[in-house]
């Protein structure tokens, strides 16, 4: 099977920080690479992609960088809020495959 | 509202006896997916369904079933449960015409636990 994993399972920051989650993959012929938050108790949601044709991408407060040399994404989020306080997991996919592959999460905690 | 459905959410059940997870979207969405959930194993893809009478496995498909009789419904089957299959399941949704398949709503999960 795939493997998409993460550096660190907890990563703990002051809340107005940045904040940076790391995700390494194994396929060099993934396609997409896709950011899910889950908040305590719920279905994750939908951050971010980014297509292997980008190094970078950036949406509201959050940015992705795709390093495929070290097959390497990483999620920055900007101005770190207590609201941000969830998993995140970093998925894989690739163009018409329809399959995913999601690492197994890096808990932030946003310290007040 | 915008959602993805599950029922229960929460099933506590025997060994061997049948079982059926609904799922229902109301986006419209071509997309469905089933995913087990273990703690350290993140999520895990069971079944997907790029549409209706079309469906297909995921990575963990065994002691599953799924159908997709209409758009809106993909019903996750257990015909003998096995407390291995002890887990926290989310169905997902999402649009598949416009390339947008990896953009997936999920449903709120329903946690299983097989005695």
């Amino acid at each position: 099977g795939e493997s998409v994993g993460l550096h660190l399972p907890t990563l703990s920051v002051q809340e107005g920080d940045n904040s940076i989650i790391n995700c390494a993959y194994s396929n060099s012929a993934s396609d997409y690479f896709i950011w899910y938050k889950q908040e305590s108790g719920k279905g994750p949601q939908f951050i971010i992609d980014i297509r292997s044709n980008m190094d970078k991408r950036q949406g509201q407060r959050v940015t992705v960088l795709l390093n495929k040399t070290v097959k390497h994404l990483s999620l920055q989020i900007a101005a770190t809020q207590p609201g941000d306080s969830a998993v995140y997991f970093c998925a894989e996919t690739r163009r018409n495959f329809n399959k995913f592959y999601f690492g197994s999460g890096t808990k932030l905690n946003v310290k007040p | 509202e915008a959602q993805v459905t599950q029922n229960p959410r929460y099933l506590i059940t025997v060994t061997g006896k049948k079982l059926t997870v609904t799922c229902s979207q109301n986006m419209n969405h071509e997309y469905m997916s089933w995913y087990r959930q273990d703690p350290g194993l993140g999520l895990r893809q069971i079944y997907y369904s790029m549409n209706v009478e079309v469906t297909d496995k995921g990575d963990v498909p065994e002691g599953y079933k799924v159908s997709r009789k209409e758009k809106r419904n993909f019903p996750l089957i257990l015909e003998s449960p096995s407390p291995n299959q002890t887990s926290l399941y989310f169905c997902a949704s999402s649009l598949a015409l416009s390339g947008r398949v990896y953009e997936q709503y999920f449903g709120p999960g329903t946690r299983l636990t097989v005695t």
